[in-house]
């Protein structure tokens, strides 16, 4: 059973530039949530999406930033002109969403670590 | 608002030694609470988490933490610490009825053999 997935693991660009960090949930899973995590921070939620629905996207920059999680294939998240500011790791995980809320348990990815130049 | 503090960027300890990782948190109702445990380039682990009940919780890897409301705190602890228990540990906070939890800053344990 494998676990949550995330590609690529690093990604280099260069300011100006798209970024596209993609994210499949557990097998089962239909919940994802991305993170962000600067250096010596903990994470920091971004969004929350189920399959084809955005729930809650309080924690995404108002601009450039966007996720998706279609019907098929794997949740995207997606930063448009990159700068260097968005250098970062960015988690992804997935739940089931079978409990609910608070008490569902989210399984992290190994998270894509992005460099912009 | 919620936030949590984890008391301490860095622990080190003694393989053998005790382990305390201290977190307090501060939230307007009773919350939800867990650890995760990051290994170097990996993504968290989910260690123990507390929702209601026995407030003494039981993880895995011989951890386990003890919810103290009247502290607010959620401190994790481990007897014997192995070399292997050498991680940045995170705790966070999810408010009742919320789903997005906030985390602290990390606390990276090292263990001296």
């Amino acid at each position: 059973n494998a676990g949550v997935m995330q590609n690529p693991r690093h990604l280099v660009r260069r300011r100006g530039q798209e970024a596209r960090l993609r994210c499949s949930p557990m097998k089962g899973h239909s919940h994802v949530y991305w993170y962000r995590q600067l250096p010596e921070e903990g994470l920091k939620f971004m969004v929350y999406l189920q399959k084809e629905n955005i729930i809650d996207e309080s924690g995404m920059p108002k601009e450039r930033f966007s996720a998706e999680f279609p019907k098929e294939g794997p949740s995207i998240l997606r930063i448009q002109q990159v700068v260097r500011g968005d250098s970062a790791a960015y988690f992804c995980a997935s739940s089931p969403g079978t409990s609910g809320g608070s008490t569902d348990t989210q399984y992290f990815g190994p998270g894509t670590r992005l460099t912009v130049l | 608002a919620q936030s949590v503090t984890q008391l301490g960027s860095h622990v080190s300890v003694s393989e053998g030694a005790l382990v305390l990782l201290r977190c307090n948190y501060s939230s307007s109702v009773p919350p939800y609470l867990f650890w995760y445990v990051q290994y170097p380039n990996q993504g968290l682990q989910l260690l123990l988490k507390y929702t209601t009940g026995a407030t003494l919780v039981k993880g895995i890897n011989g951890f386990e933490a003890e919810f103290k409301k009247s502290e607010t705190s959620f401190h994790l602890t481990k007897p014997s610490a192995h070399m292997s228990d050498a991680a940045e540990y995170f705790c966070a906070v999810i408010k009742g009825g919320s789903y997005i939890p906030t985390f602290g800053r990390g606390t990276s344990l090292i263990v001296h053999p």
